[in-house]
């Protein structure tokens, strides 16, 4: 498997730009998460999503975010319009979650996308 | 949501065991404990899973006291390329009520030849 797939793997935009992040997860698996990582603030979970259906949110940081996942091997973060503290790494993330199973499990993550917005 | 404390950073030589640990006090009854490294430029890396007690597979053995308050991860051996950062994480399955799967600020392990 090819592993997690993520687009573009660098990004930079002036403010006030549309920027969209793409991501495919792993084949069959049915969770995926997109993260925010700085120096600032480590990892930070953005939301999830499981069988292409948000499922918490939460950790979007304002409307200016937002994500889709029209089918179980696409999704995409958009940030619209975007400024300078957005930038970071997102990484997308992608695990297989059954109810039987305990515990957060693997995710396998993908080499991440450096967004720069000057 | 369990609030994880990790040392900031490690160094240690080739050939050494390195030895990490996590403060987790408020653990819930249903959370797992799993470990992280992630490398300059890419995303973290499974490492290790355990509940309690003991845990070992080819890359590590994690250590878990019957509290639960805090964990072990051990890297026998060490070489230059274990040179990463590397995370603990704990937490309920995924889809349990308030699991945010956030990652603490993790351990900086430099090894040095």
């Amino acid at each position: 498997d090819a592993g997690v797939i993520q687009s573009p793997r660098h990004e930079v935009t002036e403010m006030g730009q549309e920027v969209t992040l793409r991501c495919k997860p792993i084949s069959g698996h049915n969770s995926l998460f997109w993260y925010r990582q700085t120096m600032m603030r480590g990892l930070e979970l953005l939301i999830y999503f499981n069988n292409n259906v948000p499922i918490d949110d939460s950790g979007m940081p304002e409307d200016r975010f937002s994500a889709k996942m029209p089918n179980a091997s696409f999704s995409t973060l958009k940030i619209q319009p975007s400024e300078p503290r957005d930038s970071a790494v997102y990484f997308c993330a992608s695990s297989f979650e059954t109810s039987g199973r305990r515990g957060t499990g693997e995710l396998f993550f993908g080499e991440g996308s450096r967004l720069t917005v000057l | 949501l369990a609030k994880t404390t990790q040392p900031i950073s490690m160094d240690s030589y080739e050939g050494q065991e390195v030895n990490i640990t996590c403060s987790h006090n408020n653990i819930a009854t249903n959370d797992y404990i799993t470990w992280y490294q992630q490398f300059p430029s890419q995303g973290p890396r499974f490492i290790i899973q355990g509940y309690k007690t003991k845990v070992t597979n080819e890359v590590a053995s994690l250590f878990i006291p019957a509290d639960r308050k805090s964990s072990t991860l051990s890297l026998p051996r060490v070489s230059l390329s274990d040179t990463a950062v590397y995370y603990c994480l704990v937490g309920d399955r995924i889809k349990a009520a308030g699991n945010k799967l956030t990652f603490g600020g993790g351990t900086r392990v430099l090894v040095k030849p």
